[in-house]
């Protein structure tokens, strides 16, 4: 069955360190997407980053990377030089079959509640 | 260069009554998702719809909801009778196509049962 997990309900990390959260998941699909969002408190998701099942390098844009472990199906995403901010719910996603027929129903973990302390 | 639009961003209704919330996807998109979000949890797919067509409803409640995306306006996703379990965040998330690597999401509407 396709589960996201993520294990860190909540996580402190000081201003300007990098910060990893965790996300696991589990799919029979070969083909896959995995998505990260940020959830700040006024309530938007906001996109952050996404690895394909078969993109040869991990993802980045900015900050953020996504550090892509296949065999262990692990997606966790990295924030370098953290910023007050980040401080925000993070949610890791995942779609099954990103490769024809596939759609945009995602698939979301329970989140990652970061708090960045100056 | 707008976003995907939801209104209203905070709903009330009293048990029984109806809601009714309205999704605008971005220019260009024609494939509309809405999820929802229960308290402390993370959000769960509802329902998948292009211009006219429900494409994918195997996250709805089997009575009291329904979705629909016209082919002029805004989708709307209507809940009646509502009960107080109805309480939650309601997200539309738009794409260009079917299997676009960005979903673009709303910001939601927080509807509160009385």
């Amino acid at each position: 069955a396709q589960k996201i997990t993520q294990t860190q309900p909540g996580m402190f990390v000081q201003e300007k360190e990098a910060v990893t959260l965790d996300c696991t998941y589990d799919t029979s699909d070969p083909s896959y997407g995995l998505f990260w969002y940020k959830q700040p408190s006024s309530g938007e998701m906001i996109f952050l980053i996404y690895q394909g099942s078969y993109d040869q390098q991990n993802a980045t844009e900015g900050r953020y990377s996504l550090n892509f472990q296949k065999a262990r199906k692990s997606a966790n995403l990295v924030i370098s030089a953290s910023q007050l901010g980040d401080s925000a719910m993070y949610f890791c996603a995942m779609r099954e079959g990103s490769r024809g027929g596939a759609t945009n129903k995602l698939i979301f973990g329970t989140g990652t509640l970061l708090a960045v302390q100056p | 260069n707008a976003g995907v639009m939801q209104n209203p961003r905070h709903l009330v209704r009293r048990r029984g009554q109806e809601a009714r919330l309205r999704c605008s996807p971005m220019k260009g998109h024609s494939h509309v998702y809405w999820y929802r979000q229960l308290p402390e949890e993370g959000l769960k797919f509802m329902v998948y719809l292009q211009k006219e067509n429900i494409i994918d409803e195997s996250g709805m409640p089997k009575e009291r909801f329904s979705a629909e995306f016209p082919k002029e306006g805004p989708s709307i996703l209507r809940i009646q009778q509502v009960v107080r379990g109805d309480s939650a965040a309601y997200f539309c998330a738009s794409s260009q196509g079917a299997t676009n690597e960005k979903l673009f999401f709303g910001s939601g509407t927080q509807l509160s049962v009385l």
